[in-house]
């Protein structure tokens, strides 16, 4: 069945440093979306990418969908300690979800 | 903070012993789907339901059963309760149209969080 994986499983950074994860699925998805969990809370929608190749920012958020539609990344620049949370990609109608990227970051 | 609201917040049962999750969608949106949690997981998909009618299922066993009532809240039983369900409840509204396999926002409530002892 449908996979999808996510790397890094952890990231810990300093504070202004850029993070980046990676979603990667074993088939072609029709769209993908981006969740964040803070610690103790719920997961939040944060965009969904249709297109192949799309590219969409949110502030200092920055989402791809790969020209092959297999997989996806969320970039922040500049972390601030706002950011912390593990984010989640999930694909396509049943909403598989990756194990997520536990971000944090130190002050 | 999202208009979907779940109870209870908190539970404890008995390996064996049934249990019931509910959950209200948000205001005008027509489907709601649950989820499981454990800890350090992703949230699994465990069925959708839109328009009063199972839409999708996901890996989990007859014993996880739902409802969807005509106001669009629903509700998640679950039977013969295992050590292994004690996890996180999600539920999550959208507004779907129609019964076609796309995907739509999801707005998740808080959780019901399940121990089975």
């Amino acid at each position: 069945g449908q996979q999808v994986m996510q790397i890094p499983q952890y990231q810990h950074v300093q504070e202004g440093e850029d993070f980046t994860t990676y979603c990667n699925s074993s088939t072609t998805l029709s769209n993908i979306q981006w969740y964040k969990q803070r610690p103790g809370g719920h997961p939040v929608f944060l965009i969904q990418l249709v297109k192949s190749g799309e590219v969409k920012k949110q502030k200092r958020l920055t989402f791809q969908f790969g020209e092959a539609k297999k997989n996806s990344s969320l970039h922040i620049t500049a972390t601030q300690t706002t950011d912390v949370g593990t984010y989640f990609c999930a694909g396509s109608f049943v909403m598989r979800f990756g194990a997520g990227t536990r971000l944090t970051v130190k002050p | 903070e999202t208009g979907v609201t779940q109870s209870p917040t908190h539970l404890i049962k008995t390996r064996g012993q049934q249990v019931t999750l509910r959950c209200s969608s948000q205001s005008g949106h027509n489907t709601v789907s649950w989820y499981q949690q454990a800890l350090g997981q992703g949230p699994q998909f465990i069925f959708q339901y839109y328009r009063e009618e199972e839409n999708g299922r996901g890996n989990f066993p007859p014993r996880f059963s739902g409802l969807q009532f005509p106001n669009y809240s629903s509700e998640l039983n679950v039977n013969a309760l295992e050590l292994d369900d004690s996890a996180l409840y999600l539920c999550a509204s959208s507004r779907q149209q129609g019964l076609a396999h796309s995907s739509y926002e999801q707005y998740f409530g808080p959780g019901t969080r399940l121990t089975v002892t």
